[in-house]
């Protein structure tokens, strides 16, 4: 079965501290995955998305990496701001179009 | 630019009353369309999802109907509302086509049946 797990569930971290969120995925065929961040009551925003081939993405102060061996991808936040408060999902593409979400990691920067 | 838009933000909905959700994009054509339903502590649902106009694929039995009556118009209805209908659902589009194409979410809108 097409599994996406996420953790942790929640986290709490000081403005201006660095953060690591992480991913794992029983998703196969595997064709790319990506990391969204979601404001309470918003639409998610994408973030970055990988393929197979590709280990490390970044987008600005986000950086993803993908280890499609172990079935595993991080998102690393550096210098959080309270801006980054929000739930950041991960999704995993086998090939075509259904895509398979994680239940999110619920992130609170605080000052 | 490729916008979309979601309407109503909110409602609140009495048991066996019918819903109509409103998604529109604009900006592009022939883009795939996709209804998903998030509950409180588990991830996005794909409820129907759309290749093109009249063209409708169900991932879920359930209390909804979804209809895409033009290229860029696509809308989620119900005849008559279960409580278990409740919560935030959101519309999104891809472009056309297979491959990592990115998927760009409306603003949502909160459903609570009562």
């Amino acid at each position: 079965k097409n599994q996406v797990e996420q953790s942790p569930q929640s986290l709490i971290i000081l403005e201006g501290k660095n953060c690591t969120l992480q991913c794992n995925y029983t998703v196969s065929p595997f064709s790319n995955l990506r990391w969204y961040k979601q404001d309470t009551g918003r639409g998610p925003v994408s973030l970055t998305i990988m393929t197979f081939s590709e280990n490390t993405k970044s987008n600005g102060r986000y950086t993803a990496t993908l280890d499609a061996d172990t079935k595993q991808s991080s998102l690393h936040i550096t210098a959080s701001q309270l801006s980054d408060s929000a739930s950041y999902i991960c999704v995993v593409s086998p090939f075509g179009n259904k895509l398979v979400f994680g239940a999110g990691t619920i992130l609170r920067v605080k000052s | 630019s490729q916008t979309i838009h979601q309407w109503p933000a909110t409602l609140v909905q009495p048991v066996g009353s019918p819903l109509s959700l409103e998604c529109t994009v604009e900006g592009t054509s022939n883009p795939n369309l996709y209804w998903y339903r998030q509950a409180a502590g588990r991830g996005l649902q794909l409820l129907f999802y759309s290749v093109g106009i009249g063209q409708i694929s169900s991932e879920v039995p359930q209390n909804l109907s979804a209809s895409r009556p033009q290229d860029r118009q696509f809308i989620l209805s119900s005849k008559k509302l279960l409580l278990s209908d409740s919560g935030f659902y959101l519309c999104a589009w891809s472009a056309s086509g297979t491959g990592a194409r990115e998927l760009f979410f409306g603003e949502g809108s909160r459903l609570t049946v009562l």
